[in-house]
């Protein structure tokens, strides 16, 4: 099992540009999460997806966009990528059907925008 | 919606002292408090969860502790070690359908030996 992979591990983007940065998870996971980390400000949910064709905001979801793709795939797209932007982003899932146990994260895409 | 805060954000401790690190939430409805740590350049990891309907757990030398009625939790590490370095984020997570988990911004514990 691969667990959760994202790619790519490294992005530089332009002010304006557009990206898509993928996820997937080989564990059968229902849930899916985007998150970013920024120095001091701990991870925050940009979006969640509970199941296949589902997908719902969480804290920071402006200038981003989601597709939940099938079951593995759970891609975060920026449109017109802006310097606040510049972030590591993770991907998690979590098991299916549980409130509790772990959310397994994705190694992260180390993202700078000029 | 859901607010998590952590304190401290920074912790010093000298090897084989107690470190303590606390949370609070606003959103009663929340009922499930992992945390995680994270290694630098590393991802996050689950060390120890805990339930709405339980008020305290431990693993080994790691202890949490929730009191629902204040909505505040802890996270308490005993005998401390230089490898429990690392930062430490409290969560607290609403069964929403896709239970949504909001993170604190984090502890950055420093343990010298």
């Amino acid at each position: 099992n691969a667990g959760v992979t994202q790619t790519p591990k490294f992005q530089v983007l332009k002010t304006g540009q557009s990206m898509t940065l993928q996820c997937a998870q080989d564990m059968n996971h229902n849930s899916m999460y985007w998150y970013r980390q920024d120095p001091g400000m701990g991870l925050r949910l940009i979006y969640y997806s509970a199941s296949e064709g589902t997908t719902d905001k969480g804290e920071v979801p402006n200038g981003y966009n989601v597709s939940r793709l099938n079951k593995r795939e759970f891609s975060l797209r920026l449109e017109s990528a802006a310097p606040s932007q510049t972030s590591v982003y993770f991907c998690a899932s979590r098991p299916e059907g549980t409130l509790t146990g772990e959310q397994f994260f994705g190694p992260g895409t180390r993202l700078t925008v000029l | 919606g859901e607010n998590v805060e952590q304190h401290p954000s920074t912790l010093s401790v000298q090897e084989g002292d107690s470190a303590v690190i606390k949370c609070t939430y606003s959103d009663s409805a929340s009922n499930y408090f992992p945390w995680y740590k994270q290694e630098l350049g590393k991802r996050p990891q689950l060390i120890i969860d805990i339930r709405s309907n339980v008020g305290e757990k431990k693993d080994q030398r790691i202890a949490v502790t929730l009191n629902k009625t204040a909505k505040h939790f802890s996270l308490h590490i005993t005998e401390t070690q230089p490898e429990d370095s690392a930062v430490y984020f409290c969560a607290a997570t609403l069964n929403t359908g896709g239970f949504k988990t909001i993170f604190g911004a984090g502890t950055r514990l420093f343990v010298k030996a």
